[in-house]
């Protein structure tokens, strides 16, 4: 399968609550990016983070890199209901002929 | 940030029609472009790779004569849905990448249904 894993798949919790989010990949990476989908929708672009870096912040947002694990966590902070949405990871390999391949994604649902 | 246009944004055809999806990076040359997939409730898959003035590089499992990919400037890619069937209804979407393709952009999608 050309996509990576997400987990949970679903999630559901309480507004105010945060939010954790796993994604794991298969390859050397040059860059990995977040992603939100509201229903229907196109993607937003939440962060991207580089494979030289571990951490990185925005706003309520905070996404870890491990390039040894091959993996890499979103968390939200603070939920509210508008966070309500689809999350996609989307890994990026180092050559000019790389692949974006996302995640499987995960259905995070905000309750009120 | 650089801007991807997508378009259109939705579109209904008849089985057995062709139907076009343009992308146009709008403020960046686009040296590669990529083709998206969506089924309802799943995931982004990769259909083809298309670099500008070459032959596009399809997926296992796509068909390259049903999904025409075209790639003819830095600026637009196009993907023709052939013969159109109701199992191609789906999501697509398109991204591009600048020069050493450090950081993708996408489209707003386009939703195809086959009726």
């Amino acid at each position: 399968s050309q996509q990576g894993e997400e987990d949970p798949q679903a999630l559901s919790i309480q507004e105010g609550e945060n939010a954790t989010m796993n994604c794991s990949y298969k390859t050397s990476i040059n860059n990995l990016q977040w992603y939100r989908q509201n229903s229907g929708r196109g993607l937003v672009h939440l962060i991207l983070i580089r494979s030289n870096e571990r951490e990185k912040h925005s706003g309520r947002l905070r996404v870890t890199l491990d390039t040894s694990k091959k993996s890499s966590s979103l968390l939200i902070t603070a939920s509210r209901a508008a966070d309500t949405a689809s999350y996609f990871c989307a890994s990026l390999g180092y050559s000019s002929a790389s692949k974006i391949i996302f995640g499987s994604g995960t259905r995070l649902s905000i309750r009120p | 940030g650089a801007v991807v246009s997508q378009h259109p944004s939705w579109v209904i055809c008849k089985s057995g029609t062709s139907v076009k999806i343009e992308c146009r990076s709008l403020d960046f040359q686009a040296t590669t472009m990529f083709w998206y997939r969506q089924f309802p409730k799943q995931s982004l898959m990769l259909m083809a790779t298309s670099n500008e003035g070459s032959k596009a590089t399809y997926e296992q499992g796509v068909e390259k004569d049903k999904f025409l990919i075209n790639h003819a400037s830095l600026t637009l890619s196009t993907l023709t849905v052939t013969s159109a069937h109701p199992e191609d209804s789906s999501f697509y979407i398109c991204s591009a990448s600048t020069s050493g393709n450090t950081e993708a952009f996408f489209g707003q999608g386009t939703r195809l249904t086959v009726v």
